[in-house]
């Protein structure tokens, strides 16, 4: 089946400049997470999705950022205002169940490469 | 709170060889999973292999083996017979239960021909 998929796969924009990344998790998994990787560093946790809630939106770094999920599917990042230190790779992975047990492997995309100049 | 440690951020390895990637954590779980990701240049995060905290046996998956050694909390990936394509960076990941995973810093693993 399909797994994970993301868009725009590069987006490269203007400091100040809104940018909406998406990703369309695999189908019926029920938690969605985001997750952002600078150059040559670790993955660094921002939001998770249990359905369409966001029980806890303090991964992400500032209020620019923000999220949502429609139709338990879905799920758009949106950046305001950008700047140069959200230059980075976007990715975003679903689980069936947000749980315990191998049924919460997260499955990854592609991610989105994001360069702010 | 979780915690992963992966004290070798490189690691080279022959062609065909065996090659062990150290991964310990930290958890006050007493039921939890341990995952393994591959991340070759392409970006992609790739699910190689899981462990449950109270399987009996280590996990295998092909080339892929945990050897887990639950009271010294590691989960060390030992790749056999390695091969080039096996170049990447590894992750050690454990979940924070309802929330998110929690990865270590890596591993950058590159197989010499």
């Amino acid at each position: 089946g399909a797994g994970v998929s993301q868009s725009p796969s590069n987006k490269v924009t203007e400091k100040g400049k809104d940018v909406e990344l998406r990703c369309d998790p695999i189908s019926g998994h029920t938690a969605l997470y985001w997750y952002r990787q600078r150059l040559g560093q670790g993955l660094e946790f921002l939001i998770y999705f249990q359905g369409n809630s966001a029980p806890d939106k303090s991964g992400l770094p500032s209020d620019r950022f923000s999220a949502e999920r429609t139709g338990e599917s879905v799920s758009t990042l949106t950046i305001q205002r950008t700047q140069q230190e959200d230059s980075a790779v976007y990715l975003c992975a679903s689980s069936s169940v947000l749980g315990r047990g191998r049924q919460e492997t997260q499955y990854f995309g592609p991610g989105t490469r994001l360069l702010v100049l | 709170a979780q915690k992963i440690t992966q004290t070798q951020p490189g690691m080279f390895v022959q062609e065909k060889e065996a090659v062990t990637l150290d991964c310990t954590y930290d958890t006050s779980d007493q039921s939890y999973g341990l995952f393994w990701y591959k991340q070759p240049s392409s970006g992609e995060m790739i699910f190689l292999i899981y462990q449950g905290s109270y399987d009996e046996q280590n996990a295998t998956e092909g080339r892929y083996s945990l050897n887990f050694q639950k009271a010294r909390k590691s989960a060390n990936l030992v790749i056999s017979a390695s091969q080039l394509g096996d170049s990447a960076m590894y992750f050690c990941a454990i979940p924070n239960y309802g929330q998110n995973f929690v990865f270590g810093p890596g591993t950058r693993l590159s197989v010499l021909p």
